[in-house]
Order: structure tokens, then sequence, then C-alpha cells
């Protein structure tokens, strides 16, 4: 299995466009989730999905912020428009949910996203 | 709610010197343990885990024992080498259904 896969695997762009990430979660996974990495506040959670459907976006900074899962096989996080504040890793995972409490997390190789 | 703290990096080590990573926990319930590690340009795997108090979880020469009563799970190897230099975290997962809580990570860099 190729693993999770994450497009692009780096970005930079300008202050006020629109960023979107991309995930390819591996093949028979149930559950996605999208984290951010910063050196200030380290893994964040962001928003998960459980069979594309999503189940916790608490993490969401806020309404520029937007994600979502039209099949099992793909997943974007959408940033419009794009601050730099906004610069950070941003992971992928998957794991299957087999309702017990979620084990194992694989994660993508993240996008740097940088925001000037 | 459930979270989880670990002790500030970097650590810096000599090549076989013994380690030690804190992390302690808040959580309700009786939650899952874990410890991923990060290496350089690459995304988080799974270290150990253990899943009930007083388990100890092991990988790779690393341990890590499940205390409830202190509500703690250090990270823990006797001689740790040069290619062990990644970021460290500690999560924990509590109810069914929910998301992995991450700590903030401890960067360890060993040297020959």
């Amino acid at each position: 299995d190729a693993g999770v896969i994450q497009s692009p695997r780096h970005e930079v762009t300008e202050m006020g466009q629109e960023v979107t990430l991309r995930c390819k979660p591996i093949s028979g996974h149930n559950s996605l989730f999208w984290y951010r990495q910063t050196m200030m506040r380290g893994l964040e959670l962001l928003i998960y999905f459980n069979n594309n459907v999503p189940i916790d976006d608490s993490g969401m900074p806020e309404d520029r912020f937007s994600a979502k899962m039209p099949n099992a096989s793909f997943s974007t996080l959408k940033i419009q428009p794009s601050e730099p504040r906004d610069s950070a890793v941003y992971f992928c995972a998957s794991s299957l949910l087999g309702g017990r409490p979620n084990e194992k997390l694989f994660f993508g190789s993240g996008t740097q996203l940088s925001v000037l | 709610g459930n979270s989880v703290t670990q002790m500030e990096g970097p650590v810096t080590l000599s090549e076989e010197a013994f380690l030690t990573i804190n992390c302690t926990y808040t959580a309700t319930g009786y939650p899952s343990l874990f410890w991923y590690v990060q290496y350089p340009g690459e995304g988080l795997q799974l270290l150990l885990k253990a899943t009930k108090a007083d388990d100890k979880g092991s990988n790779k020469g690393f341990e890590a024992t499940y205390r409830k009563e202190t509500t703690s799970f250090h990270l823990e190897k006797g001689s740790v080498q040069v290619s062990d230099s990644a970021v460290y975290f500690c999560a924990l997962s509590g109810q069914a259904g929910t998301a992995l809580i991450f700590g903030k990570g401890t960067t360890l860099s060993v040297s020959s």
C-alpha cells in the first residue's frame, strides 16, 4: 500500500489567495483526520471524518477553513483567504475505526504551507 | 477535557545515554495511551501503546508504562542511538470514536 498521500508537499502563496490541500487515505480506512503542526501549538486536530461524514470540526480555526470528503478516497482542506498565521505543516492521517478507541493513525508526509 | 502534557525540549544526549521523556495526562474514564515518533521530513508513526493501567508498551528498545496512580506514561530507552533523533509525541485516546489528542512533542537530538 502506498500509504496516506498528500499533495502538494510544499505550497508557497501570498496572503489573500485560496489554498487547497489534498489527501488520499489508505484504501479501506474509514476515518480521516486533518492536523496542523506549528512550533507554538504543536499538533492540533482540525477536523475528522468517519465514513466520509464530519464528526468533529471544533478544531477548525475559523470560517476561512473548510474541509470536504466527497468519497472514501479523497479529502480536501481549503483556506480562503489565506493569512500568514496559517503557515504551518498540515498533516492528513487515516485509520480503520472499528468502534474502538482510535488506536493507530497512519500519517501522510504533510504539506508545508507558507503564506507570505 | 482530555489533555496531554509533555516535558519541554529539546533533549540533547550523547549516544548510549539513558533517555526519559516525561508525559502526564488528564482524562475522564480509562484512556489508551500512545507514543508516536516523527523523523525529519516525515509524518508521525506509532512507536508503542498501552491500553490499560500497568500495561507496558515496548518497541525498538523504547518502553513506557501506563501509571494510573500518577497519570503518567513516561518514555524510556536505556541506550539511545543517533538514529533515534526525532520528535516524540505522547497521545491519548478516550471514548470510542474520538480522535487522538497529542502533546506538543519533544525533540530529541542524539550526537555521536
